[in-house]
């Protein structure tokens, strides 16, 4: 069965940085990419980031690049994001998502951890 | 960057009924185009893809249609069980998703 755990979500005060993970298992995780789905309180959905199975191309959503920086480690069948200079907007419930269908997050999602930028 | 316009933002309709949601792109993204069912407190789960191949597991009374900028999301026969929020996606260029129909039982 596959499964994703997010973790590390909590408060921040605004301008600080912030170290999300995602555990997965259940499936070969080299082989597929990976993304990071963002979800403000009581508002939609927001793509932030992805990427490639083996870790050599990202990519941005606008509103974070040069601010967020994903990353995996295969070995341990790892996601990361890496969160610095956070803002007010910047607080949601962070997904991690597997790929599907050659659909970034067009497979399983996790639970979500919550991120709060507060001061 | 390719924005994506649903409607309406919300719904009511009746156990049985018919529905249907719409989903507008800024520029021609072919057949690249997603939706996705959330329920209150889970994660967003994948319906259609591609505009309108159905994920497995998904019952037949959900489909899509559409090409180019413009998209159709039906239920044909709306269940309780189809409470949610649905949300369009493209992926012809990035991710962009639409602002999300919210619908509720009449």
């Amino acid at each position: 069965e596959v499964q994703l755990l997010e973790s590390g979500g909590t408060l921040v005060q605004p301008g600080g940085s912030l170290r999300l993970s995602c555990a997965a298992s259940g499936f070969i995780f080299d082989d597929y990419d990976m993304s990071w789905v963002r979800q403000a309180p009581g508002k939609g959905l927001e793509w932030v980031s992805g990427v490639s199975d083996d870790g050599g191309t990202t990519y941005y959503a606008d509103s974070v690049r040069g601010r967020f920086s994903i990353s995996r480690d295969n070995s341990n069948n790892m996601l990361y994001l890496q969160m610095n200079g956070l803002r007010a907007d910047d607080t949601a419930v962070y997904y991690c998502a597997k790929e599907a269908h050659d659909i970034l997050t067009g497979g399983n999602w996790g639970q979500g951890t919550l991120v709060t930028v507060s001061s | 960057d390719i924005q994506m316009t649903q409607s309406p933002s919300s719904l009511s309709a009746s156990v049985g009924d018919r529905l249907t949601i719409t989903c507008q792109a800024s520029q021609d993204i072919d057949k690249f185009l997603n939706w996705y069912q959330q329920k209150p407190g889970k994660a967003p789960k994948l319906l259609i893809y591609d505009a309108s191949d159905l994920e497995s597991g998904v019952p037949s009374r959900f489909s899509g249609s559409g090409s180019g900028t413009h998209f159709t999301f039906t239920v044909s026969s709306l269940q309780p069980e189809d409470i949610a929020t649905y949300y369009c996606q493209q992926y012809y260029s990035l991710l962009t998703f639409g602002g999300g129909t919210k619908v509720e039982i009449k």
